[in-house]
Order: structure tokens, then sequence, then C-alpha cells
């Protein structure tokens, strides 16, 4: 079973900070999603990144997947209350149809 | 649009009884998944299918069992029900596998008592 560590576990800041959550396996995966999961519903995806090196940006979310496709980072800019939620990366390695999800972040953005 | 629809919401079981999840999606993806999510954690995959006919195990299957008989319906079996098995259960599909969307349900919380 691949594992996928994800740090911090728990991250609680204020309005305007910066922030960088971090997924980290062992394993390579062919591709890595990122999820924002809000109290009492389902995840939705954020991204997808396939590429070794890729970087994707959505609005002040960057997104980047490692040179050796076993890591990836989300960065933050300037957060807001509204990116309040659980941030999941899932690893794909490619030898069956099927997502491993890390641990989970929670964040936490106050006013 | 309906996208992946969960029931029940809600429910609670004693230990020992038997119960079935329903999950149904009207987008006619082929790939289904039953996922487990325990308080603040990750998703651990129960079962998933590649299309009508076919399952298999996930992570953590022992306790639960599936069937796919068409591509719209994907049940999950709990038999014997423990309080191990307490948790929100997620099903999931996608079009394309492995890079696709996955579209989540809102969850299924089930307490086992």
């Amino acid at each position: 079973t691949q594992l996928l560590e994800q740090s911090p576990q728990f991250l609680s800041i204020q309005e305007g900070e910066n922030l960088t959550v971090y997924c980290n396996s062992s394993s390579v995966f062919s591709s890595l999603q990122w999820y924002r999961q809000e109290p009492g519903e389902g995840p939705v995806l954020l991204v997808t990144v396939v590429t070794g090196g890729e970087v994707k940006k959505l609005k002040r979310l960057t997104f980047q997947f490692g040179d050796a496709r076993k890591d990836s980072s989300l960065h933050i800019t300037a957060a807001q209350p509204g990116d309040t939620g659980l941030y999941l990366c899932a690893g794909e390695t490619g030898t069956a149809s099927k997502l491993t999800f890390g641990t989970g972040t929670r964040l936490q953005v106050t006013l | 649009n309906a996208g992946v629809t969960q029931t029940p919401k809600f429910r609670i079981l004693k230990i020992g009884q038997s119960m079935t999840l329903q999950c149904a999606q009207d987008m006619n993806h082929n790939y289904m998944y039953w996922y487990r999510q325990d308080p603040g954690m990750g998703l651990k995959l129960i079962y998933y299918s590649v299309g009508a006919g076919i399952t298999d195990k996930g992570e953590v299957p022992n306790g639960y069992n599936v069937s796919r008989s068409t591509t719209e319906y994907f049940p999950l079996r709990l038999e014997l029900a423990a309080p191990s098995q307490t948790s929100v259960y997620f099903c999931a599909s996608t079009l394309i596998s492995p890079t696709g969307e996955l579209f989540f349900g809102e969850g299924s919380r089930l307490t086992v008592l």
C-alpha cells in the first residue's frame, strides 16, 4: 500500500498569511491530485498534475509536482476564510485504476 | 444535475446488524469507488469497480461487500456491523482513470453502537 503523508496535519492562520502544505511518499506516482473538502461534503478536485516538475496556478493557489514524482506541494498566497477546509492529496501509481489519498491537512483561516 | 447520490445520509446500527449503502451516478461513468473517512483523516479505499460486473478490493475491504450489476449503481453491503465500521462513507465516480476528476457523493454517516 502506497502511503501519502501530508504535513502539517493542522494549520491555523490569520487572513492574509501565506502557507504551504506538503504531500510526500516513497512511491512514484504517475499523477497526483489535490482536493478540498468542506464539512459535511465530499471532496472537490482542485488540480491534477502529471509531469515531474510541473507547476500549476489556480488564482492564489500554486501546486507543484516534484521532479521525481514522489512529492507535491500546495502554496496559498494571502489566505482567506473561504480557504478553510481539509486539503487532501491523492496519488495514482498507474498499476490500477484507483487513487491513494493522503492523511489530510486541516486549514483554518480566521479574520 | 444529480451527479453521485448516496443514501441514507445518516444511520445508526446495532452491533451485528447488516445494511446496504446505496450509490447511484447519472454521468455514465465506468469507474466507481467506495471510501471511508474517519474523523479528521484522509480517505481509505474499500472497494472499486472499473465497469459493470467487475469489482476489486481496496485497502480496507474486510467486513464489506459490493456488487455492480449496472453502470449506474454501486451498493456497499455491511455484514455483521462492528463499532470499527463507524465512519463516514463516500461513493465516487470518474469517467477517466487515473487522471480523471473524482466526483463524490455527500457521504453517509454510519454509527455502530
